[in-house]
């Protein structure tokens, strides 16, 4: 059973379109992030949300968490190449001390 | 701030040998640090929980003795991949938590496998 689970697997989109990308779950989290991650690299943190109902900003990038804390949407604006890559959603397993990931979505902007 | 090196970041190597791959923590002491395994197109799987003095806490399915971790002290650990194989081929990434940062995690870059 996954945790975290992450929608679309894959989008194809053209460059300036807008998208988003959901990661929800049946259990209540105390914080939730976000990663990008490039081929042949690691997980960059984007952002961590930990209040319900509360949205960050990143440049283009807009990060929501569920007001159950149960979910979190991913929302880019303009989407441009160098937006490709794969996003994460993850959160920390409380007990354990460690991050489960979602299922990631692949993104391609294409020019 | 927080930065963890991981080498190598590629290697090949013949069936029936073993590699190893480390993890340091530049800057921290990271006294747990986590190994994923990725494969294309997928997300991270955990594959164990290094602990720094104390052995390795590892998920359901990883076979330990495949898989040698060892954290020797603050700031490196280490997964050795015992007796190759062609499916062992992957990309490993290793992870620390940063205590000083409430909810940060810092990763490698990564290490690729190749098993011929």
């Amino acid at each position: 059973t996954q945790l975290l689970e992450q929608s679309p697997q894959f989008l194809s989109i053209q460059e300036g379109e807008n998208l988003t990308v959901y990661c929800n779950s049946s259990s209540v989290f105390s914080s939730l992030q976000w990663y990008r991650q490039e081929p042949g690299e690691g997980p960059v943190l984007l952002v961590t949300v930990v209040t319900g109902g509360e949205v960050k900003k990143l440049k283009r990038l807009t990060f929501q968490f569920g007001d159950a804390r149960k979910d979190s949407s991913l929302h880019i604006t303009a989407a441009q190449p160098g937006d490709t890559g794969l996003y994460l959603c993850a959160s920390w397993v409380p007990g354990y001390g460690k991050l489960t990931f979602g299922q990631g979505t692949i993104l391609t902007v294409h020019p | 701030g927080a930065v963890v090196s991981q080498h190598p970041s590629w290697v090949i190597c013949k069936s029936g040998t073993s590699v190893k791959i480390e993890c340091r923590s530049l800057d921290f002491q990271a006294t747990t640090m986590f190994w994923y395994r990725q494969f294309p197109k997928q997300s991270l799987m955990l594959m164990a929980t290094s602990n720094e003095g104390s052995k390795a806490t590892y998920e359901q399915g990883v076979e330990k003795d495949k898989f040698l971790i060892n954290h020797a002290s603050l700031t490196l650990s280490t997964l050795t991949v015992t007796s190759a194989h062609p499916e062992d081929s992957s990309f490993y990434i290793c992870s620390a938590r940063v205590w000083e940062k409430r909810y940060g995690y810092t990763f490698g870059s990564g290490t690729r496998l190749t098993v011929v």
